[in-house]
């Protein structure tokens, strides 16, 4: 079955520093990717998303770029700020129209002043 | 402009009891609508979706069940609630064609005691 794996668990930044968080997937067909984003206590809100391959997404400063080849789709951000501490994740949609979301396992990223 | 809500906020409710969960779409017609569940500090797990009033397809077996007696309205209940079913249940929409972006309600946190 499809599957999404975020290597990164937690990251820990301090506000300017360069974000990565690495995303691959396995899906049969050709999947929209997704970036999600989730404040406590509250639900995911979608960052962006990418449906072809070399397909750019981009949002408030973050960005990923769909990679057939590599089966990817990091998530980046040149200079990150205290507000975007949250859990992001990366999950994927497959053809059937089931709205079946695939999440990875989340990122909690904390960014200190 | 479309709109999510989800009832309760949050319940505390002791193992065995029965248990009902709603929400409702606002400015869409004919939504899909989807349950998850996410367990404390888990992914975010699929459990039903519909594409239409009175339909509902289970994509995993949690001892729930879920119904839509209204376009705009999505159910999720059981008669007898088990300490695993703790965790926060989120209710999506997506368009109802094509490979759609899932937009998330704000999410209900259920504790079972």
């Amino acid at each position: 079955g499809d599957s999404v794996t975020q290597t990164e668990g937690q990251v820990a930044l301090s506000e300017e520093d360069f974000l990565t968080i690495h995303c691959n997937y396995s899906a049969s067909g050709y999947p929209t990717l997704f970036w999600y984003v989730q404040y406590p206590g509250e639900g995911p809100q979608l960052l962006f998303r990418a449906s072809r391959d070399k397909e750019k997404g981009s949002s408030r400063g973050f960005e990923a770029t769909y990679d057939k080849g590599t089966t990817s789709f990091h998530l980046r951000k040149a200079s990150v700020q205290e507000s975007d501490s949250a859990v992001y994740y990366c999950a994927l949609s497959d053809w059937t129209n089931t709205g079946k979301l695939t999440f990875g396992d989340g990122t909690v990223l904390t960014v200190k002043p | 402009a479309q709109t999510i809500h989800q009832w309760p906020v949050a319940e505390i409710k002791a193992v065995g009891s029965p248990l009902s969960l709603g929400c409702t779409i606002k400015g869409k017609s004919s939504p899909n609508l989807y349950w998850y569940w996410q367990a404390t500090g888990g992914t975010l797990q699929q459990l039903f979706y519909s594409i239409t009033v009175g339909q509902v397809e289970s994509v995993v077996q949690l001892n729930l069940s879920a119904s839509r007696p209204k376009d705009d309205q999505f159910i999720l209940s059981t008669e007898k609630l088990l300490l695993s079913h703790s965790g926060f249940y989120l209710c999506a929409w997506s368009p109802g064609t094509g490979v759609g972006t899932l937009y998330f309600g704000a999410g209900t946190r259920l504790s079972v005691l």
